[in-house]
Parts: C-alpha cells; structure tokens; sequence
C-alpha cells in the first residue's frame, strides 16, 4: 500500500524559531518522487520541491532545507528563522505509478502557524 | 503563462442542481486531476485522467462525472447537488515529475450547496 503520513496536525512556534515539519511514507516502488507544498490562507496550493528516489542529497532553499532518508522513509521540511509569512497548511505528497496511471497520494497536512 | 484556469472561482448552488466546473490548462501536460478539499481537511482525488480520452476514478467519484475529450481541458460534472459536495475544487495539471516540469494546481473552486 503507498500512504504518506503527516503525523504533526498543527504546529505553532514563535517567528524567528526553526521548524521541522515530518513526512513518512509508504511504497513498494523502487522509482517514486516526493513533494512538498504549501496552502496559505489564501488557500491557492504552491508547489515548493520534488525528490526523486534516488536522489537522497539534502536540498537547502533560503531558509528552507529537506532532509530525504530512504531508510526511515522519510522527507522532513526545515523551516530556518521562521517568519509570520511561512503560517500555511504544508503537504507531503508521494507521486506513484500505478500500472499505466500516475498519481499524487496526500499526506493529510501540517498547519504551521508562526506568531510574532 | 496561464498554467491552470479554474471556473468559476465561487458558486452557491442549490441542491438538486446541477452544474460543470470547468479546468483548462496550456502546458500540455498529459495528467489532469480533480481534487475536493473540504474545510481544515486534506485533497480527496475525485477523478483523473492520463491523457485525452482517458479517465478514472479517484477515492471520491460519487456524485461527479468527468471528460476528456482534449489535452487541454478537463471539466467536473455535478449531478443532483448535495450539500456533501460542499468544498473547495482544485484541479491539477501535472507532467511526469521525471521530465523536471513544473506541477500546477489551479487557483479552485469554493462551491456551496444550500
């Protein structure tokens, strides 16, 4: 079964501190890629990074950074000196290929919510 | 670049209506999607489709009806509104992710049924 939890449903911290929201997944596959994306207030989904399986290096964007470990099953997102501007509904996703379909399974979301 | 065009954007419907949520995309990406997001929840896929003349059922297709006469468009069918149907709609347009493209979601639909 493919699966991705978010076991974190809501997360509050204080601008400036660093956040690790978790993702762990679940797939036979040996070819799978992994997403994260982010749904502010105002409610519109921003497609932040995808991993491939095979690619296990870490990625630092800004003050964002994801750490991919294949043997936890793992792809956790660091928010660095959060700001009031990061408060969204983050998603993990895992992209699977089933047979001749292609599909997004959704972790069910982490609401981050940073406070001045 | 327009990327994903949901219409319209909000509708109140009453219930027993009907009506058709329209998605058009200009990428040419081969996978289209229908998602529902209902309040503080997670995407529910409705319906998707791999390419023109194509599609499938998601987790929720109850209530809903699709096509895919093109690569471009991708419209959501609702029969017989109920207010269960009540949520944001997003549509999705998204390449194979080996290819390195972009994924865009549309901007959704907030549907009410009263």
């Amino acid at each position: 079964a493919q699966k991705v939890t978010q076991a974190q449903t809501e997360i509050s911290v204080v601008e400036k501190e660093d956040v690790t929201l978790d993702c762990v997944y679940e797939t036979r596959d040996t070819t799978y890629y992994l997403f994260w994306y982010k749904q502010p207030p105002s409610g519109e989904l921003v497609f932040l990074i995808r991993r491939n399986s095979f690619d296990e290096q870490n990625e630092i964007s800004g003050r964002y950074s994801w750490n991919f470990q294949k043997s936890t099953s793992s792809f956790n997102f660091t928010i660095t000196a959060s700001q009031v501007v990061d408060s969204a509904v983050y998603f993990c996703a895992l992209w699977v290929y089933a047979g001749n379909n292609r599909k997004l399974i959704w972790g069910l979301g982490t609401s981050l919510a940073v406070n001045p | 670049n327009a990327g994903v065009t949901q219409t319209p954007k909000f509708r109140i419907l009453k219930i027993g209506q009907s009506m058709t949520l329209q998605c058009t995309q200009d990428m040419n990406h081969n996978y289209m999607y229908w998602y529902r997001q209902d309040p503080g929840m997670g995407l529910k896929l409705i319906y998707y489709s791999v390419g023109a003349g194509i599609t499938d059922k998601g987790e929720v297709p109850n209530g809903y009806n699709v096509s895919r006469s093109t690569t471009e468009d991708f419209p959501l069918r609702l029969e017989l509104a109920a207010p269960s149907q009540t949520s944001v709609y997003f549509c999705a347009a998204l390449a194979d992710p080996g290819f390195d493209q972009p994924q865009h979601f549309g901007d959704g639909t907030r549907l009410s049924i009263l």
